[in-house]
C-alpha cells in the first residue's frame, strides 16, 4: 500500500517559474527521498534527507522534512521542460523497503 | 557505466499463462529490489535480495509469485497462471548496501498485459 500522498496530484507552470510539490507520510521514517519519473520509464533518484535533517539542497532542488507533521516538500526552482516526469516521495524504516507515495505529475511549458 | 537492465521490456500475455522477467543490476550491487506499479500509482515493493538471499517478501507477492537470484547475480520473477489484475510495469532495482547509503538505481521496467 502507498505510504502517504503527493500534493498537488498536477501541476502545470511555465518554465522559469518555481514547482512546489508537497508529500505526507503515515508512519514514522528514517530517511525519505525524492525520485524522478518520466513517462513510462524507470525512476531517477533525485535527494535524500535523514529524518534527522530539515533542509537539504541539491543543484535546483530544495528539499525540506517537517517530522513533527509527517511532511515533505520538494522545490525546483527556475524550471524547463525537461523537468516535466511526475515526482514521488518514497520513505524507509531502516530497512530497504521503499514506500512511495501516490506522485505528482509536473508538466512545464516552453 | 552499465545501468539496471530488464527484458523484456514489453510483454502481452493470455490469462493463465506463465510469464518470467529479468533484471541485470549494476554489477557491483550487492542488493536487487523488484516493485510493481500500476497506472497513476507510485511503485509498490515486492522482495529484494541481498547477494542470492530474499530477505523480505511483500504480502502483494501471492503463491503465483516467486522470485530469484542465482549466485547473486540478476533476477528473475517469475507469474504463474497470469490474470488480469496482474498487468502493471514491473521494476527492478539495485544498490551497494553501504552505511549510511539507500540510493535505489532502477531500470526502465518492463510492461505486462494481461488480455
Amino acid at each position: 500500500s502507498q505510504q502517504g500522498e503527493e500534493d498537488p496530484q498536477a501541476l502545470s507552470i511555465q518554465e522559469g517559474e518555481n514547482a512546489t510539490m508537497n508529500c505526507s507520510y503515515k508512519t514514522s521514517i528514517n530517511n525519505l527521498q525524492w525520485y524522478r519519473q518520466n513517462s513510462g520509464r524507470g525512476l531517477v533518484h533525485l535527494i535524500l534527507i535523514r529524518s534527522n535533517e530539515r533542509e537539504k539542497h541539491s543543484g535546483r532542488l530544495r528539499v525540506t522534512l517537517d517530522t513533527s507533521k509527517k511532511s515533505s516538500s520538494l522545490l525546483i526552482t527556475a524550471s524547463r521542460a525537461a523537468d516535466t516526469a511526475s515526482y514521488f516521495c518514497a520513505t524507509d524504516w531502516y530497512t530497504d523497503k521503499l514506500i512511495f507515495g501516490t506522485g505528482t505529475r509536473l508538466q512545464v511549458f516552453p | 557505466d552499465t545501468g539496471v537492465s530488464q527484458n523484456p521490456r514489453h510483454k502481452i500475455t493470455k490469462r493463465g499463462q506463465n510469464v518470467t522477467f529479468r533484471c541485470d543490476p549494476i554489477s557491483e550491487h550487492n542488493r536487487l529490489y523488484w516493485y510493481r506499479q500500476t497506472l497513476g500509482q507510485g511503485p509498490e515493493f515486492l522482495t529484494y535480495f541481498q547477494n542470492e538471499a530474499q530477505l523480505e517478501k511483500s504480502r502483494l507477492l501471492s503463491d503465483r509469485f516467486s522470485a530469484e537470484r542465482p549466485k547473486g547475480s540478476f533476477s528473475t520473477l517469475e507469474i504463474q497462471r497470469t490474470e488480469q489484475g496482474d498487468s502493471a510495469m514491473y521494476l527492478c532495482a539495485s544498490s551497494l548496501r553501504s552505511a549510511g547509503a539507500y540510493e535505489q538505481y532502477f531500470g526502465p521496467g518492463t510492461r505486462l498485459t494481461v488480455t
